[in-house]
């Protein structure tokens, strides 16, 4: 059965620094990853969507990788707002259709 | 993209009543959909799938004659909470594929 898993769980960084968000997953036969956000009480936005035989998507300050033979991926946040403040959660699609969630890393921008 | 929604947006019921969601893909068809529990604080956790013409799918440890799922049509999904507790208290979404999962935009259930 997928694991996916989310580090760190939470994080807390000053305006204006980049960060990475790290996602790894046990089954590596996987249809593609996307990375999601949450705000409080909300539903899910999807960010970026990389399909297994892509290695990365980018969109704006956002760019996310796929290793998908190690079973990484990562979401990299160029220059931080306060604006990004939200859960990222990280999921992955298996060939069944069968999606499966990380736990989510929780970020917190400060001004 | 393809649109998704989920109604009621909210929800507050009574200890042992039962509470249906629905699920609807708006602009697209879809055999297939699936409903997913989010507890405060934690991830979603794939409950069901939801199967058109034919019965659901449940995950293990998920009860399937407290979780009724109905796939009525190629556009619509309905999962009712039967005799509903306080424990089922909940944020549920549902999503429905095309191309890519597409999610609703999710119903809290708030059981008193």
């Amino acid at each position: 059965k997928q694991e996916v898993t989310q580090i760190p769980a939470a994080l807390s960084v000053p305006e204006g620094e980049n960060l990475v968000l790290n996602c790894s997953f046990t089954d590596s036969a996987i249809y593609n990853l996307q990375w999601f956000r949450q705000d409080p009480g909300k539903g899910l936005t999807s960010l970026l969507l990389i399909q297994s035989s892509q290695r990365e998507q980018t969109s704006g300050r956002l760019n996310a990788s796929l290793d998908k033979s190690s079973g990484r991926s990562t979401l990299y946040i160029a220059a931080s707002q306060p604006g990004d403040s939200a859960t990222y959660l990280c999921a992955v699609l298996g060939n069944n259709n069968d999606m499966r969630f990380g736990a989510g890393t929780r970020l917190t921008v400060k001004p | 993209g393809a649109v998704v929604s989920q109604h009621p947006s909210r929800v507050i019921c009574k200890s042992g009543t039962s509470v249906k969601i629905e699920c609807r893909s708006l602009d697209f068809q879809a055999t297939t959909m699936f409903w997913y529990r989010q507890f405060p604080k934690q991830s979603l956790m794939l409950m069901a799938t939801s199967n058109e013409g034919s019965k659901a799918t449940y995950e293990q440890g998920v009860e399937k004659d407290k979780f009724l799922i109905n796939h009525a049509s190629l556009t619509l999904s309905t999962l009712t909470v039967t005799s509903a507790h306080p424990e089922d208290s909940s944020f549920y979404i549902c999503s429905a594929p095309r191309g890519q999962q597409f999610f609703g935009p999710g119903t809290r259930l708030t059981v008193l």
